[in-house]
């Protein structure tokens, strides 16, 4: 079945670590990539977005994420966390080939610790 | 501004029994959306109504059941609640169901069924 796939569950780092969670979608054809993050006991709010041009994204709080069409990936990446950064983050996939239907990762719990 | 509105928050039920949770946007959005969210399974879709009028199945609608009253309500009925169905329900809008743009979620419904 064609999905998305985050590979870490859970994510435990130290403040001023870089954080990388990796995403991978098995759509072909015309995808739009999201990544939505949730503060604890809050609603998904939108980190980032890929439609097309640059591959590298940036989007708030110093996240960024890089499109990888050979590879299928769309990998979140910051390189230094802070205690703020404690939260689920999700990838997202909306696909032509899923009826543009947006499609989300298992989610990935991440913890800083101070 | 609201956004996506969701009630009610919590709520608790009892096996069989039935409730409908409500969702209203203010945002003129076209599409609404319908999510459960399980640990370690994200969001999974409900339902959706990629305009007023229509509703779908998505990824998970057995035991459920929607409505979209109008183009800012969109609301989701379980009929006879089962344990399974215990979770964490998000109500999304978007723009369009094709568009780019990501959607906008509310604050979630913590539903318990014993």
């Amino acid at each position: 079945a064609q999905s998305v796939s985050q590979h870490n569950h859970h994510v435990i780092l130290s403040e001023a670590a870089s954080l990388e969670l990796g995403c991978n979608y098995s759509y072909g054809g015309t995808v739009n990539l999201f990544w939505y993050v949730q503060y604890p006991g809050q609603h998904l709010q939108l980190l980032l977005k890929y439609f097309s041009g640059d591959p590298l994204v940036k989007g708030i709080k110093g996240f960024e994420a890089e499109f990888i069409k050979s590879k299928f990936s769309f990998n979140l990446r910051k390189p230094s966390v802070q205690w703020s950064d404690t939260a689920e983050y999700f990838c997202a996939v909306n696909a032509r080939a899923a009826g543009n239907k947006l499609t989300f990762g298992g989610g990935t719990r991440v913890l800083v610790k101070p | 501004n609201a956004g996506v509105t969701q009630t009610p928050k919590f709520q608790v039920l009892k096996t069989g029994q039935s409730m409908t949770l409500q969702c209203a946007q203010d945002m003129n959005h076209n599409s609404m959306y319908w999510y459960r969210q399980d640990p370690g399974m994200g969001l999974r879709l409900i339902y959706y109504s990629a305009s007023e009028g229509t509703t779908d199945k998505g990824e998970v609608p057995n035991g459920y059941n929607v409505s979209r009253l109008n183009k800012r309500e969109f609301s989701l009925r379980l009929e006879s609640a089962a344990p399974s169905q215990t979770s964490v329900y998000f109500c999304a809008s978007g723009i369009e169901l094709t568009a780019r743009e990501p959607q906008h979620f509310g604050d979630g419904t913590r539903l318990s069924i014993l």
